[in-house]
């Protein structure tokens, strides 16, 4: 079946600007995760959504990041006045339930920021 | 919240020998432990996971100890082989939050 789909796959934008990251779960997963990866680092934690259930926002690095998830599928990455280091790929992940079960990977958005 | 490091940060074996990958965890309360790969431009993927209520799991060539006591975990991967070479991660809940990686070599 389809997998974690991202849109869009490269995202060049100048400083100050907003940008807004698309993630597509696989049907039926319930949570749904998004991570920051700089160039050769770990995987930084966001923000994380379970079904219905107030979403732990406790990864973002500043109030200019939000997200959003419509209908407890589709979701949507905003930052805000965007820095040059903002620049990274942003990963999103779904699972079929909460935290303690595998997460499947999107292929990611690379965000410039020049 | 969880705190989560691993060791070492890069890792270099000559294939056919053994690999092990360190990581310690500081909530008592985390009751899953996934590992992940992830090769070079490619997303991470789900290689083995264990969960609190055992001590040791098998697959193959990878197996994942675990010590709740001490809060650590382990990733074991046995006679290596060039393909195995990439970005490793554990990770523990809860909520979730990954190791810093550990680039594994395997020379041939």
């Amino acid at each position: 079946g389809a997998g974690v789909s991202q849109s869009p796959s490269n995202k060049v934008t100048e400083k100050g600007k907003d940008v807004e990251l698309r993630c597509d779960p696989i049907s039926g997963h319930t949570a749904l995760y998004w991570y920051r990866q700089s160039l050769g680092q770990g995987l930084e934690f966001l923000i994380y959504f379970q079904g219905n259930s107030a979403p732990d926002k406790s990864g973002l690095p500043s109030d200019r990041f939000s997200a959003e998830r419509t209908g407890g599928s589709v979701s949507t990455l905003t930052i805000q006045r965007t820095q040059q280091e903002d620049s990274a790929v942003y990963l999103c992940a779904s699972g079929t339930s909460g935290s303690t079960d595998t997460q499947y990977f999107g292929p990611g958005t690379r965000l410039t920021v020049l | 919240g969880e705190n989560v490091e691993q060791h070492p940060s890069t890792l270099s074996v000559q294939e056919g020998d053994s690999a092990v990958i360190k990581c310690t965890y500081s909530d008592s309360a985390s009751n899953y432990f996934p590992w992940y790969k992830q090769e070079l431009g490619k997303r991470p993927q789900l290689i083995i996971d264990i969960r609190s209520n055992v001590g040791e799991k098998k697959d193959q060539r990878i197996a994942v100890t675990l010590n709740k006591t001490a809060k650590h975990f382990s990733l074991h991967i046995t006679e290596t082989q060039p393909e195995d070479s990439a970005v490793y991660f554990c990770a523990a809940t809860t909520p979730v939050r990954f190791g810093a990686g550990t680039r594994l070599t395997v020379k041939p």
